[in-house]
């Protein structure tokens, strides 16, 4: 079955610290993997996608097949940063419908 | 450019009622998407429409959960006899569906909170 995993709710860090989200997936086929991220008081957008390999607001993730993992990557948290962040995935043939995780909240401490 | 927008943005409702909630997808998009996100949780598909046609529903948790897109632009979802669990925000999304391999970027609206009490 598509699953994706958070296995953190919470992920508090101070400014200039390194972040990681772990996010780690289970799909039989090729999935497209992507960050979609929730600031307060807007809506879910997308962050980034494994297809395009670039760096958005500093952010980056690399999808590794073996370990079936899309970690989140940051060298220098911001205080901006904080949010939440959805790990998700899609691959059905014919509908690119979502499969997200249950979220990460990650809070950037001045 | 307008984007998604969804209405009302909060609807409360008794144990039994029936609710309507709209979604006005971005102009020329021709992918719509209901998700339900419930309180801790990430978004769970609910159905995907093409245009007009309803392609996917297999995430609709009960035959009390009833979509539709006449029009193949605005799209709305209905939930009859409400009940407490389907307390949840329903996001709306939707995409370009540009003819490529690559899955379309899906844009979201602002969620309609729905508390049955």
């Amino acid at each position: 079955a598509q699953r994706v995993t958070q296995p953190e709710k919470l992920l508090s860090v101070f400014k200039g610290a390194p972040v990681e989200l772990k996010c780690n997936y289970s799909y039989s086929g090729s999935p497209e993997l992507f960050w979609y991220v929730q600031y307060s008081r807007q809506r879910l957008q997308l962050l980034l996608r494994h297809i395009s390999r670039e760096s958005i607001k500093g952010f980056t993730a690399d999808l590794n097949k073996g370990e079936t993992s899309f970690h989140l990557k940051k060298p220098f948290a911001q205080e901006e940063d904080s949010a939440m962040y959805y790990c998700a995935l899609t691959g059905e043939i014919n509908t690119d419908k979502l499969i997200f995780g249950t979220g990460t909240r990650l809070q950037v401490f001045p | 450019g307008a984007g998604v927008s969804q209405s009302p943005r909060y609807k409360v409702a008794k144990r039994g009622q029936d609710v309507a909630l709209r979604c006005d997808p971005i102009s020329g998009h021709v992918s719509l998407f209901w998700y339900q996100q419930a309180l801790g949780q990430g978004p769970e598909f609910l159905t995907y429409f093409q245009n007009e046609a309803q392609l996917d529903k297999s995430g609709l948790p009960s035959d009390r959960f009833f979509a539709e897109r006449p029009e193949g632009s605005v799209s709305t979802l209905k939930i009859q006899r409400t009940q407490q669990e389907d307390s949840a925000v329903y996001l709306c999304a939707s995409s370009l569906e540009l003819v490529s391999e690559l899955t379309d970027t899906q844009y979201f609206g602002p969620g309609t909170r729905l508390t049955v009490l």
